[in-house]
């Protein structure tokens, strides 16, 4: 079974502070692990993913098979960046399981 | 970027009334379209993925009865919620996905709240 963890439902930063969107994933085999993001009143948007390795929008995301991890990163959060967030796993077969979100808000 | 439309944008319907949803592929051709559900506050579950042409894959505990999805066309795929209850009421997603693509494109998705 593929499971995605995101442990915060909130995340309130000030403006210009380091961001870290914490997730853990559970999958047997070589996962995709990707990022997406909901602006307010907007739909679904993938943000990135690990085998892309590229920055997008200031956010990397580093793929750690020894923590299941992908974190999401920024190292310094614009109020633009306020939104949800879920992490998304692909295990094959092009089904995608979603985390349960994480708001973040950047404080002015 | 893709783009992927749904109709409604949001319904409200009496308990025991069927609701259609449709997603549509604006700008490209979609093999396989995706049917997500949110509750609210809640991660979006994927409720079945449909290829065109052939019989829908629900998941574990999504009743395929309650909630048929045809994909006729490479544009378009419909969702029907039949004989509706309250407790259908959600958020209802589509995604789509072309044949040469690597990246789902999503659907703005349909409130639909059942009386």
């Amino acid at each position: 079974a593929q499971r995605v963890t995101q442990p915060e439902k909130l995340l309130s930063v000030f403006k210009g502070a380091p961001v870290e969107l914490k997730c853990n994933y559970s999958y047997s085999g070589s996962p995709e692990l990707f990022w997406y993001v909901q602006y307010s009143r907007q739909r679904l948007q993938l943000l990135l993913r690990h085998i892309s390795r590229e920055s997008i929008k200031g956010f990397t995301a580093d793929l750690n098979k020894g923590e299941t991890s992908f974190h999401l990163k920024k190292p310094f959060a614009q109020e633009e960046d306020s939104a949800m967030y879920y992490c998304a796993l692909s295990g094959g077969y092009q089904k995608v399981t979603f985390g349960t979100g994480t708001k973040l808000q950047v404080i002015p | 970027g893709a783009v992927v439309s749904q109709h409604p944008s949001w319904v409200i319907c009496k308990s025991g009334t069927s609701v259609k949803i449709e997603c549509r592929s604006l700008d490209f051709q979609a093999t396989t379209m995706f049917w997500y559900r949110q509750f609210p506050k809640q991660s979006l579950m994927l409720m079945a993925t449909s290829n065109e042409g052939s019989k829908a894959t629900y998941e574990q505990g999504v009743e395929k009865d309650k909630f048929l999805i045809n994909h006729a066309s490479l544009t378009l795929s419909t969702l029907t919620v039949t004989s509706a209850h309250p407790e259908d009421s959600s958020f209802y997603i589509c995604s789509a996905l072309g044949a040469a693509m690597n990246e789902q494109f999503f659907g703005p998705g349909t409130r639909l709240t059942v009386l």
